[in-house]
């Protein structure tokens, strides 16, 4: 079965770039979620799109921005990257024919490192 | 403390017995999931419980909801070598709205000794 797919899965930036990171959800599945999880921390969730409109928010800092586009992956686009940064950032995806109980599907992550 | 907190953070046991992890959360729940994580890598679904549900069976998985203490716990029976990972509990908020974030907890690291 086709799982959520994140791209790069690892990614290497100095300090004050940027990153783009990508995340193609399960077919069939209109709703995105972003999460950050630190080194040795729990899954922070960051927001949450639901038909190329923005539904929650997190704790996304100022300098992250997200979008989803019309074939339904998104993308986190995040600036002025600090070393604090550095963490696996994963993207889930789920169907929302579920209605509220739904299941959030997972994708691989990826890494982030900020030197 | 925060939203699903859980307990032991570590636990140690022996191959072939019990392993029992506990979450307690604050806000109102849609439901608790449970997720399983291997050193570094992605996060793999294991069961739902909703907040109507007591207790719930997947495999050697039983989980489950007390919504009064605001309590869920997972037990995994007859451990094996291969359950060693860090075990998540998150909660989907009953927030009334639609594509809420999960607030995870802490996590427990289970190591199944063979």
């Amino acid at each position: 079965a086709a799982g959520v797919i994140q791209s790069p899965r690892h990614l290497i930036k100095e300090k004050r770039e940027t990153a783009t990171l990508k995340c193609y959800p399960i077919p069939r599945h209109d709703t995105v979620y972003w999460y950050q999880q630190g080194p040795g921390q729990d899954p922070q969730f960051l927001i949450s799109f639901y038909e190329k409109m923005q539904s929650d928010k997190g704790s996304i800092p100022d300098r992250f921005s997200a979008q989803q586009f019309s074939d339904y992956h998104s993308e986190l686009n995040m600036s002025s990257l600090e070393l604090g940064d550095s963490a696996l950032y994963f993207c889930a995806s789920s169907h929302p024919l579920r209605g509220p109980n739904n299941e959030q599907f997972f994708g691989p992550g990826t890494r982030l490192t900020v030197l | 403390s925060q939203q699903g907190e859980e307990d032991p953070q570590a636990l140690s046991i022996q191959e072939g017995e019990n392993a029992t992890m506990n979450c307690s959360y604050k806000t109102s729940i849609n439901n608790l999931q449970w997720y399983r994580q291997n050193s570094g890598r992605g996060l793999v679904h294991l069961i739902l419980i909703r907040s109507n549900e007591r207790e719930k069976h997947s495999g050697r998985l039983r989980v489950t909801l007390d919504t009064s203490k605001k309590s869920s716990s997972l037990l995994i029976t007859a451990s094996r070598a291969a359950d060693t990972a860090s075990y998540f509990c998150a909660t989907d908020p009953d927030s009334g709205g639609g594509a809420d974030g999960l607030t995870f907890g802490k996590g427990t690291h289970l190591i199944i000794q063979p």
